[in-house]
């Protein structure tokens, strides 16, 4: 059965503080691996990555897959109040993303 | 940018009613995904259409239905709502496989 497993399941830091998020999967057809920022609203994308060892970055954020060995991680440094959100991980099966149970990041002033 | 449009906003319904959500795409997306997030929860793949056609199916049940029309919005139905169809439900679109961008969602609440 596919799957998708983030950890941590919860992480409460200070403004300034750099975090690392984990995403490992099990996927049959893998195409590429997502993650996405939900406040509360709908997940909103952040990076899609398809290539082993390529860095992708978007300002504080950045993320690597690693399709040897089956995960990807998050970063997020010099963290802000406004990053407080849950981040999930999706891989894509064929035509559909299998979403991780994600992680909540609460960063405190 | 044009987003993903969606409606209603809010929904609520007695048991055993029929409710219908839409979906417009972002356009010249050709893919509309439906998504049902309980709470607390990831996001469930329920059904997707490439070119107006079904083109992947998960865990819907056989209450629910869905189709794509030629204008490429969506419509999900659900009929006999039960007390845990109350959710959130997203409605995605992508372009040739690429990342999906979702949707505001419709919260269905079933009293």
């Amino acid at each position: 059965e596919d799957k998708v497993v983030q950890s941590p399941l919860s992480l409460v830091v200070h403004e300034g503080d750099t975090v690392t998020l984990n995403c490992s999967y099990e996927v049959t057809n893998f195409r590429s691996l997502l993650w996405y920022k939900q406040e509360k609203k709908a997940p909103t994308f952040l990076f899609m990555l398809t290539s082993s060892g390529i860095e992708k970055k978007s300002g504080r954020l950045s993320s690597i897959l690693d399709k040897k060995e089956l995960f990807s991680i998050l970063n997020i440094t010099a963290t802000q109040t406004g990053d407080s959100a849950v981040y999930l991980c999706a891989t894509y099966n064929t035509d559909k993303l299998i979403f991780g149970t994600g992680t909540r990041l609460q960063v405190f002033p | 940018a044009a987003g993903v449009i969606q409606s209603p906003r809010h929904l609520i319904k007695e048991k055993r009613e029929t409710a219908t959500l839409k979906c417009y795409p972002i356009p010249r997306h050709d893919t509309v995904y439906w998504y049902q997030q309980g709470p607390g929860q990831d996001p469930q793949f329920l059904i997707s259409f490439y070119e107006k056609m079904q083109s992947d199916k998960g865990s819907i049940p056989d209450r629910f239905s869905a189709q794509q029309f030629s204008d490429y919005h969506s419509e999900l139905n659900m009929s006999s709502l039960e007390l845990g169809d109350s959710a959130l439900y997203f409605c995605a679109s992508s372009s040739q496989g690429n990342e999906q961008y979702f949707g505001p969602g419709t919260r269905l609440t079933v009293t």
